[in-house]
């Protein structure tokens, strides 16, 4: 069974730094694309980074250059280093499993609250 | 960037018929899926590609792509499908998603 468990969340100050986890059961994250995805309170998805199988990595231009994302084949995991927070970064961030053609997101984790302060 | 644009609401009467559409600029040419989230929860992919239904996800539920909009149709609408439903393409690198249609079964 595919699980997807977020961790992480916490609140923080402008400017400060979090780093969210992502722990992966059922499925192996080298295998497909993995993705966070978030979404502000009250508000809309946005997709937010991706990792593919292969090791390309994109991120949304609202945090390319601050939030990093990575993976750990060993401990089956995905995180998302997320520094310079601001505001405007305040959501519930899901950890997502990328469907088999990666077109789209076929499994998502129940998410982990990030709240900044400013 | 791409665009996708849904309505913000949309109501119905149970056993009724609920077409919930998503505009995008000749859409028709971009593979669109469809996620229902309830409050409180995940998103559940419910269509892909269009009109594929995935494992679990009633007959109740059908998508169609055509021209600049896509469509999902939810037939015999249940007290259980009140959710926001949003639309998603790929575009280039990137994951655009629609803003969102409110199914609120009256």
């Amino acid at each position: 069974e595919v699980q997807l468990v977020e961790s992480g969340g916490d609140l923080v100050q402008s400017g400060g730094s979090l780093r969210l986890s992502c722990a992966a059961s059922g499925f192996s994250v080298s295998d497909y694309y993995m993705n966070w995805v978030r979404q502000a309170p009250g508000g809309g998805l946005e997709w937010v980074s991706i990792l593919y199988s292969g090791g390309d990595i994109f991120y949304a231009d609202s945090v390319d250059g601050r939030f990093t994302i990575s993976r750990d084949i060993s401990r089956n995991t995905l995180s998302l280093q997320m520094n310079n927070l601001k505001a405007d970064d305040t959501a519930v961030y899901f950890c997502v499993k990328g469907g088999i053609r990666g077109t789209n997101f076929d499994f998502w984790g129940r998410g982990t609250l990030v709240s900044v302060s400013s | 960037s791409y665009v996708l644009t849904q309505p913000p609401s949309v109501s119905v009467a149970p056993g009724q018929t609920a077409r919930l559409t998503c505009g995008g600029d000749h859409i028709e040419k971009r593979g669109v899926h469809w996620y229902q989230q309830k409050p409180g929860q995940a998103p559940v992919l419910v269509i892909n590609d269009d009109r594929d239904r995935p494992s679990g996800i009633p007959e109740r539920f059908s998508g169609s792509n055509s021209g600049n909009t896509a469509t999902l149709t939810i037939s015999g609408v249940e007290a259980g499908d009140e959710a926001d439903y949003y639309c998603q393409v790929l575009d280039g690198t990137s994951y655009v998603f629609g803003t969102g249609t409110k199914v609120t079964v009256l």
